[in-house]
């Protein structure tokens, strides 16, 4: 098993461009998550899906869209990137939400310039 | 809803020396915490989990943590550092309310000296 795995590891946007960072998980999981995780600030949780087909916003969701059109992917976009969302971003998955352990992917890093 | 307090951003130790993480929680429904480490460079990772059996709980690396209801408390010991545990380490506790979603703490970076 691949685990969760994310594309891309890095980026490098300019202001006002958008992108879309992929996560995969084939472990059958129900939750995905998408965090960003920055200096001094812990990981930090952006939106979450508990299920195909559902998303809900976490604690800094503005400037983010996701989608889960599939059950094991889980897309995150920037419609227009800004400096403030440089930062290194880190999906995980789970099978009950925070009861049972969360299965991080590697991180992107991205770079908004 | 759920706040994790990771007590201390950076703790440094000696190798060898006893290592003493701090967490704590705020609602005590229900018991579940959970310890990440991460190290440079890479994802979180599962050291280990408390679901009730057990106060004492051991994990991977040589780490333990000691559920007491009573303080709230879920802290991560090691008795003896290693070079190797240099990394982050986060506390975590599901949200009671609604989806269970996840708490983290701000995590602490653990500093061990030669």
């Amino acid at each position: 098993n691949a685990g969760v795995t994310q594309t891309p590891k890095f980026r490098v946007l300019k202001t006002g461009q958008s992108m879309t960072l992929l996560c995969a998980q084939d472990m059958n999981h129900e939750y995905m998550y998408w965090y960003r995780q920055d200096p001094g600030m812990g990981l930090r949780l952006i939106h979450y899906s508990v299920g195909e087909g559902t998303t809900a916003k976490g604690e800094v969701p503005d400037g983010y869209n996701v989608s889960r059109l599939k059950k094991q992917n889980f897309l995150l976009g920037l419609e227009s990137a800004a400096p403030s969302q440089t930062s290194v971003y880190f999906c995980a998955s789970s099978y009950i939400g925070g009861l049972e352990t969360q299965y991080f992917g590697p991180g992107t890093r991205l770079l908004v310039l | 809803a759920q706040s994790v307090t990771q007590l201390g951003s950076h703790v440094s130790v000696s190798e060898g020396a006893l290592v003493l993480l701090r967490c704590n929680y705020s609602s005590s429904v229900p018991p579940y915490l959970f310890w990440y480490v991460q190290y440079p460079n890479q994802g979180l990772q599962l050291l280990l989990k408390y679901t009730s059996a057990a106060t004492l709980v051991k994990g991977i690396n040589g780490f333990e943590a000691e559920f007491k209801k009573s303080e709230t408390s879920f802290h991560l010991t090691k008795p003896s550092a290693h070079m190797s545990d240099a990394a982050e380490y986060f506390c975590a506790a599901p949200d009671p309310g609604g989806s269970y979603i996840p708490t983290f703490g701000r995590g602490t970076s653990l500093i061990v000296h030669p």
